[in-house]
C-alpha cells in the first residue's frame, strides 16, 4: 500500500487561503468517504481536524474546510494564521490487507 | 480526560526486541480498535497495526508482519507492541491512537509518542 500523495509544502501571507491535495487510489481515497486530515506541530502528536472527507470535530476552526472528488482529496485553510503553520497529513480507509494509509505530509508555511 | 500514554521506548540494538504499551483512561478502552502509528525521524506517519475491541482480530503493516505482535488487555485498559529483530528502520516515534468501533474511521486521539532508537 502505498502512501498517499500531498504536496511537500505550501506558503501563504496571514489571511489568505490555501489548499493541500491528497491523490490515493479507487482502492483507498475514491472508495470510501473515510478521509481524515490531521494537523501536526513540531515535537506534538497529530491531532485530527477533518474525519469523513468533511465533518469538523468539535472545537476545530471553521477557518478548516476539506471535500473530496474521485481519487482526490483537499484541504483548505482560510484565513491563514501563524498557529496554522504545521505539518498536514491526510488518511484514508483502504480496501486492502494495510487497512489505513497516510499521506507523504504537506508543510504549512505562513509567510 | 481522554489519556493514551505510550511507554517502554529506548535505545536498542540491531535484531533486538522492545516491548511498548500504551495506557487508556478516560473512555470506554473496550470500545475502541487501538493502533499503533510509526514516524521516522523527519518523515511521515506511517500505519503499522491496529487491534480489535475485544482482541480477536489483528492486522500488520507488511514492513513489521512477523516481527511485531499487538496485544491489548481490557481489564487494564492497555495495549502493547512486541517489537523483535528490530532493524534500524525501526527507529521512530511510536503512536497509539484510537477508532471508535462501528464509528467513523478516523484516529481521534493520540497519545504523545514514545522514540524507539535502533542502533550498535
Amino acid at each position: 500500500q502505498s502512501a498517499l500523495t500531498q504536496p511537500a509544502s505550501v506558503s501563504g501571507s496571514p489571511g489568505q487561503s490555501i489548499t493541500i491535495s491528497c491523490t490515493g487510489t479507487s482502492s483507498d481515497v475514491g472508495g470510501f468517504d473515510y478521509v481524515s486530515w490531521y494537523q501536526q506541530h513540531p515535537g506534538n502528536a497529530p491531532k485530527v481536524i477533518i474525519s469523513d472527507v468533511s465533518k469538523r470535530p468539535s472545537g476545530v476552526s471553521n477557518r478548516f474546510s476539506a471535500s473530496k472528488s474521485g481519487n482526490t482529496a483537499s484541504l483548505t485553510i482560510s484565513g491563514l494564521q501563524p498557529e496554522d503553520e504545521a505539518d498536514y497529513y491526510c488518511s484514508s480507509y483502504t480496501s486492502s490487507s494495510t487497512p489505513y494509509v497516510f499521506g507523504t505530509g504537506t508543510k504549512v508555511t505562513v509567510l | 480526560e481522554v489519556q493514551l500514554v505510550e511507554s517502554g521506548g529506548g535505545l536498542v540494538q540491531p535484531g533486538g526486541s522492545l516491548r511498548l504499551s500504551c495506557a487508556a483512561s478516560g473512555f470506554t478502552f473496550s470500545s475502541y480498535w487501538m493502533h499503533w502509528v510509526r514516524q521516522a525521524p523527519g518523515k511521515g506517519l506511517v500505519w503499522i497495526s491496529r487491534i480489535h475491541i475485544d482482541g480477536s482480530s489483528t492486522n500488520y503493516a507488511d514492513s513489521v508482519k512477523g516481527r511485531f505482535t499487538i496485544s491489548r488487555d481490557n481489564g487494564k485498559n492497555t495495549v502493547d507492541l512486541q517489537m523483535n529483530s528490530l532493524r534500524a528502520e525501526d527507529t521512530a516515534v511510536y503512536y497509539c491512537a484510537r477508532i471508535l468501533s462501528g464509528g467513523s474511521r478516523v484516529f481521534d486521539f493520540w497519545g504523545q509518542g514514545t522514540m524507539v532508537t535502533v542502533s550498535s
